[in-house]
């Protein structure tokens, strides 16, 4: 079925360093996404969301990119900081987010 | 913001158990929903309520699950006569709206491990 995935299950920076995790998407006609931070032991973390009319938004040290024509989904994360170590998923959706599909996640590690 | 809240953080029971979870939503969030994850793997989606009403539920995993909103606040997710397949944390999650995009907001879920 329609599966959401990613690139990289690992990513290791420095800090100060930028980020960058990448997600892949199949299903067409999903048109909302959004990127989660989960920490240990806890539930995932809304960082920021991007609908399919846009191709770039920008939050707090974080953008997403949005690319539909290869259906791929990025965030970047700037001057990256110890505490940004967590595991990263993308989630996308269709019809108004009646069933989020999550990829396997990314875990980004910062190194001293 | 109180944030959504999931009781217990943890469970263990043995094989063969029911076991039951409960889901707060963040109190103006309308939809609610329930998701599974095992380690290493997202979250895998498993019902999800509007209000009250159960709108999809055709991912539960098998007729062992079951879950709950009667009154479209809390929620309650039942695995009855538990197997060891079923150890995996439980997240719920809620957001506003009844249209448009806006994000899910989760708890830190019920880790549930099964002797």
């Amino acid at each position: 079925g329609e599966s959401v995935g990613l690139h990289l299950p690992t990513l290791s920076v420095q800090e100060g360093d930028n980020s960058i995790i990448n997600c892949a998407y199949s299903n067409s006609a999903s048109d909302y996404f959004i990127w989660y931070k989960q920490e240990s032991g806890k539930g995932p973390q809304f960082i920021i969301d991007i609908r399919s009319n846009m191709d770039k938004r920008q939050g707090q040290r974080v953008t997403v990119l949005l690319n539909k024509t290869v259906k791929h989904l990025s965030l970047q994360i700037a001057a990256t900081q110890p505490g940004d170590s967590a595991v990263y998923f993308c989630a996308e959706t269709e019809n108004y987010g009646q069933n989020f599909v999550f990829g396997p996640g990314t875990r980004l590690s910062v190194l001293p | 913001d109180t944030g959504v809240s999931q009781n217990p953080r943890h469970k263990i029971t043995k094989r063969g158990q029911n076991v039951t979870f409960r889901c707060d939503p963040i109190s103006e969030h309308n939809r609610l929903y329930w998701y599974r994850q095992t380690l290493g793997q997202g979250p895998e989606f498993l019902t999800y309520f509007q209000n009250e009403a159960q709108l999809e539920k055709s991912r539960l995993l098998s007729d062992r699950f079951s879950a709950e909103r009667p009154k479209g606040s809390f929620s309650t997710l039942e695995i009855q006569r538990t197997e060891q397949g079923d150890s995996a944390m439980y997240l719920c999650a809620s957001r506003k709206g009844t249209g448009g995009n806006q994000p899910q907001h989760f708890g830190d879920g019920t880790r549930l491990s099964i002797l």
